[in-house]
């Protein structure tokens, strides 16, 4: 099946620096996303790509799809203590149905 | 807040026993989607329903089974519990059948001892 390659897989980061992760698939995605879980809660979707080569903003994160379509970025400018948690990269399945299949998570520590 | 709903937020039980995960998706939705969260093997998609049809199977147990009901809420219904079922319980929904993005309710933490 699909899987997705996530690096890094932890990051300690001081206080207001960039953060930058990425998602790699051996097969192609159509869609990629970008969910953020907090300790003991559910994933919250943060941002969407839907296009080769498209860049997205939400706030501080910007991400982007893959010109090969088997990979995505994000990034965080000015990190902030707020911005502790797991992100994830995710991909629909082909097909009618979307189940999605998630990356393994970069862990984000923001030092003060 | 997402919208999406589930109940109980923790369970404790004991091995062999049966429990039922219940999901509201939010409102409009019809597509429900349930992940199983683990350490080891990190959020694998269950089972998808969509307006009260299976329509998706992932790596899901045969002791573990799944409805939708009419009025769209689902229920996770997991039997003869072992330990290695110990994990996070996440429903998720989108409004069609093939909309990417989902929304993930905050999840059921279930513990068998």
């Amino acid at each position: 099946g699909q899987q997705l390659n996530q690096s890094p897989q932890s990051m300690f980061i001081q206080e207001g620096e960039d953060v930058s992760m990425n998602c790699t698939s051996s097969s192609i995605f159509n869609t990629w996303l970008w969910y953020k879980q907090d300790p003991g809660e559910g994933p919250v979707l943060l941002i969407a790509l839907y296009k080769a080569g498209e860049l997205t903003s939400n706030g501080r994160l910007t991400a982007q799809f893959g010109i090969t379509r088997k990979d995505s970025f994000l990034n965080i400018s000015a990190s902030i203590p707020s911005d502790v948690g797991i992100y994830f990269c995710a991909g629909p399945a082909s097909g009618s149905a979307r189940q999605l299949t998630f990356g393994s998570g970069t862990q984000l520590t923001v030092l003060p | 807040d997402s919208g999406v709903t589930q109940t109980p937020k923790h369970l404790i039980t004991a091995t062999g026993q049966r429990v039922t995960l219940r999901c509201s998706p939010r409102s409009g939705d019809l597509s429900v989607y349930w992940y199983q969260q683990s350490l080891d093997q990190g959020l694998q998609f269950l089972i998808q329903y969509y307006n009260g049809e299976e329509r998706a199977k992932g790596n899901i147990l045969e002791r573990f089974s799944a409805q939708q009901f009419p009025d769209l809420h689902s229920e996770l219904n997991l039997s003869s519990l072992e330990l290695g079922d110990s994990a996070l319980y996440f429903c998720a929904s989108s409004p069609g059948v093939a909309g990417a993005e989902q929304f993930f309710g905050p999840g059921t933490r279930l513990t068998v001892l």
